[in-house]
């Protein structure tokens, strides 16, 4: 299977709505970055974690290497939530970055 | 301010063409990437490098070369234009712990070859 696989592959959320994002991993990962691309196709970190959970305003990301998977937390969605989310995960070695397919995410009114 | 960026930012090439995609970074950071984004595959490794002299090949080398001139500049080549190569191809540069660190990604280049 996928070495990321990025769940859901779209989400649409009410502004004010809370959701989450995950990504689970078929082998063990030594960190996880999480990223939003916009509607621009800039692509905007939002996380790095090598372990454990990290928290920048409404947004919430953990890392669970043992149990293999990571998770984004959006809290009162707004409307400039809206793009794709990306997890990507370097492999045990540090020699890969693998991304996930992304979740498309939109935020309406 | 510390940054990624990108150059062209649009190509429209031909088959059989040269190309050549730049990028420059001025985050101080020893480690280079170049990636490409096609629908329904996120983003994939082309090449990476770990310093200037150095070029590593990554998940999808094949049709690329890259050089890394110095700490601050990293090029993908496109010796020979396929089709197959359209694509956005991201520049990211990181820190020094190889493909374990954080990276920081420019604003892409939208790659056309006709």
């Amino acid at each position: 299977g996928m070495p990321v696989e990025q769940n859901p592959p779209a989400l649409s959320l009410y502004e004010g709505a809370d959701s989450g994002l995950r990504c689970n991993f078929s082998t063990t990962m030594k960190s996880v970055q999480w990223f939003q691309q916009n509607h621009r196709g800039r692509l905007i970190t939002l996380f790095y974690l090598a372990q454990g959970t990290k928290e920048n305003g409404r947004l919430k990301s953990t890392f669970n290497s043992k149990e293999r998977y990571s998770t984004l937390h959006i809290k009162d969605a707004q409307l400039e939530d809206s793009g794709t989310y990306f997890c990507a995960a370097a492999t045990s070695s540090g020699q890969k970055l693998v991304f996930g397919q992304g979740t498309i995410l939109k935020v309406y009114l | 301010e510390a940054a990624v960026t990108q150059s062209p930012r649009n190509k429209v090439a031909v088959t059989g063409g040269k190309v050549t995609l730049s990028c420059n970074q001025t985050n101080n950071h020893n480690n280079m990437y170049w990636y490409r984004q096609d629908t329904g595959h996120g983003l994939r490794l082309i090449h990476y490098s770990y310093g200037a002299g150095s070029t590593e090949k990554g998940d999808i080398p094949d049709g690329y070369k890259a050089s890394r001139p110095s700490q601050e500049n990293f090029s993908l080549i496109l010796e020979l234009a396929t089709p197959s190569q359209t694509s956005v191809y991201f520049c990211a540069s990181g820190g020094d712990r190889g493909l374990d660190a954080e990276q920081f990604f420019g604003p892409g280049t939208r790659l056309t070859v006709l």
